[in-house]
C-alpha cells in the first residue's frame, strides 16, 4: 500500500519568501505524483502532476516540484510567495498504469501554509 | 469548462437517519471516486466506480453503499449516521481509469447532529 508523508503541518512565511514543502512517499511501484491546493473553504485543485519524463515540473501560480525517485521525494517550491498562497496543500500518489484495479489517491496529512503580508 | 458536480453542498442530518449524497462527474469521464475528508484531516478514500462497475474500496463503513448509474453520475448512501460522519465527502472524476488525474467536485459537508 502506498503512504505519504509531509514534513511540515504549518509553515508561516512573509510574502515573497520562498517555500519548500516536502513529500516523501511509499510505495514500490511506478507512481503519479500530485500535488493540490485547498484554500479554505473550498475543493482540492490540481497545482501539477507528475506521470513520467522531465522530473522537473511545472504547474499553475508559479509553483514548481521536482522528483527526485532515489529519495521517493516530489516537493513543493515557489521562489516567492504571495499573501493568496494561503492555503492547504496536500501531495497525493497514485499508482502508475498497471492494468486492472483502481487509481485511488492516497493524500498526505497536509501542510497548512500561512503568508504574512 | 464543466466542473464535477456535487449535491447538496451542505446536509445537515440527526444520529440515525439517512443521507444521500450525489456526484455527477465532468462529461465522458467515466471513472468516480469518492473521498471523506474529517475536520483537519487529509482525504480518505472510500469507493470507487469504473464504467458503472465498483473498481475498489478502501475505508467505507458498512454502512454506507455507492453505486455508478447507466449516465455515470454516482450516488453515496449513508445509512444510521454517527456523528463521526461529519466530513466533507468530494466525489472526484477521471476520464480513464489508468489516467492518474482527478479531477475533484465542490464537495457536500456533512453535519450530524
Amino acid at each position: 500500500a502506498q503512504s505519504v508523508s509531509q514534513h511540515n503541518h504549518h509553515v508561516i512565511l512573509s510574502e515573497a519568501a520562498s517555500l519548500e514543502l516536502g513529500c516523501n512517499y511509499s510505495y514500490g511501484g511506478t507512481v503519479n505524483l500530485f500535488w493540490y491546493v485547498q484554500y479554505p473553504g473550498q475543493h482540492l485543485q490540481l497545482l501539477l502532476k507528475y506521470f513520467s519524463g522531465d522530473p522537473l515540473v511545472k504547474g499553475i501560480k508559479g509553483f514548481e516540484a521536482e522528483f527526485i525517485k532515489s529519495k521517493f521525494s516530489f516537493n513543493l517550491r515557489k521562489p516567492s510567495v504571495q499573501w493568496s498562497d494561503t492555503a492547504e496543500y496536500f501531495c497525493a500518489v497514485n499508482r502508475g498504469y498497471s492494468g486492472a484495479g483502481s487509481y485511488q489517491l492516497t493524500f498526505g496529512k497536509g501542510t497548512k501554509l500561512s503568508v504574512i503580508p | 469548462a464543466a466542473g464535477v458536480i456535487q449535491s447538496p453542498r451542505h446536509l445537515i442530518k440527526e444520529k440515525r437517519e439517512t443521507a444521500t449524497l450525489k456526484c455527477y462527474p465532468i462529461p465522458r469521464h467515466d471513472t468516480v471516486y469518492w473521498y471523506q475528508q474529517g475536520p483537519g484531516q487529509d482525504p480518505q478514500f472510500l469507493i470507487s466506480f469504473y464504467e458503472k462497475m465498483q473498481s475498489d474500496k478502501g475505508s467505507i463503513p458498512d454502512r454506507f453503499s455507492a453505486q455508478q448509474f447507466s449516465d455515470y453520475h454516482s450516488e453515496l448512501n449513508m445509512s444510521s449516521l454517527e456523528l463521526g460522519d461529519s466530513a466533507l465527502y468530494f466525489c472526484a472524476s477521471s476520464p480513464g481509469r489508468d489516467l492518474g488525474e482527478q479531477f475533484f467536485g465542490p464537495g457536500t459537508r456533512l453535519t450530524v447532529l
